[in-house]
């Protein structure tokens, strides 16, 4: 069975400045997919992110990336510039290529501060 | 073209009930996953409908059983309702045939069992 661990239950930065949110997860799957998603108030689930692991090269969105270390199982997402509006609960998860399921982690609560 | 959407909001039943959510998936989308998500905690994976058929289901009791329809939209059925079975219930779809293994949810039934 796969797991996702989220060591960090709340987290603040300012307005314009840089966060990284830390993520690690346990398979012994070669095949799979890990994502990062936000939860606002509004409780609909946002995908932020995505990355396979058959790729070396680490992801971007926009303001968004991630730090994907595929030996040491870490998968860290960086906001940068962050704004008001990146206030929310973000949650790292896993899906293995073999079953479209997703296991999230517990969740990050980000604050944005002014 | 709309996205996921479920319904009812917000559900309040009393132990011992029984209960329907229904969720509609993405305009295309073929696949829908249900997931239970409890206060403070990561969604937890229910079970996942393809061509009207349960394909995959995570650990949960026989209380939670589902159906999936011809237009592909989806409702998930707890039977004998524990005060545990409190929570944000979410319905995510997606594309069998799709190589992106990309999810979109819906903002969730929230049920409240007293």
């Amino acid at each position: 069975a796969q797991t996702v661990t989220q060591s960090q239950p709340e987290m603040s930065v300012q307005e314009a400045e840089t966060v990284t949110l830390s993520c690690t997860y346990d398979t012994s799957e070669s095949n799979y997919y890990l994502f990062w998603y936000k939860q606002p108030p509004s409780r609909q689930m946002i995908l932020v992110i995505r990355q396979e692991a058959y790729k070396q090269q680490n992801a971007t969105e926009n303001r968004f990336s991630v730090n994907f270390q595929k030996a040491a199982k870490s998968f860290s997402l960086k906001i940068s510039d962050s704004q008001l509006g990146d206030t929310a609960m973000y949650f790292c998860a896993f899906m293995s290529g073999s079953a479209r399921q997703l296991t999230f982690g517990s969740g990050t609560q980000l604050t944005v501060l002014p | 073209d709309a996205g996921v959407t479920q319904s009812p909001t917000h559900l309040i039943k009393t132990r011992g009930q029984q209960v329907t959510l229904r969720c509609s998936p993405k305009s295309g989308h073929d696949t829908v996953s249900w997931y239970q998500q409890a206060l403070g905690q990561g969604p937890q994976f229910i079970f996942q409908y393809y061509e009207e058929e349960e394909r995959q289901r995570g650990n949960f009791p026989d209380r939670f059983s589902g159906h999936q329809f011809p237009n592909y939209s989806s409702e998930l059925n707890v039977n004998a309702l524990l005060l545990g079975d409190s929570a944000l219930y979410l319905c995510a779809s997606s594309l069998r045939r799709a190589t992106n293994e990309k999810l979109f949810f819906g903002s969730g039934t929230q049920l409240s069992v007293l």
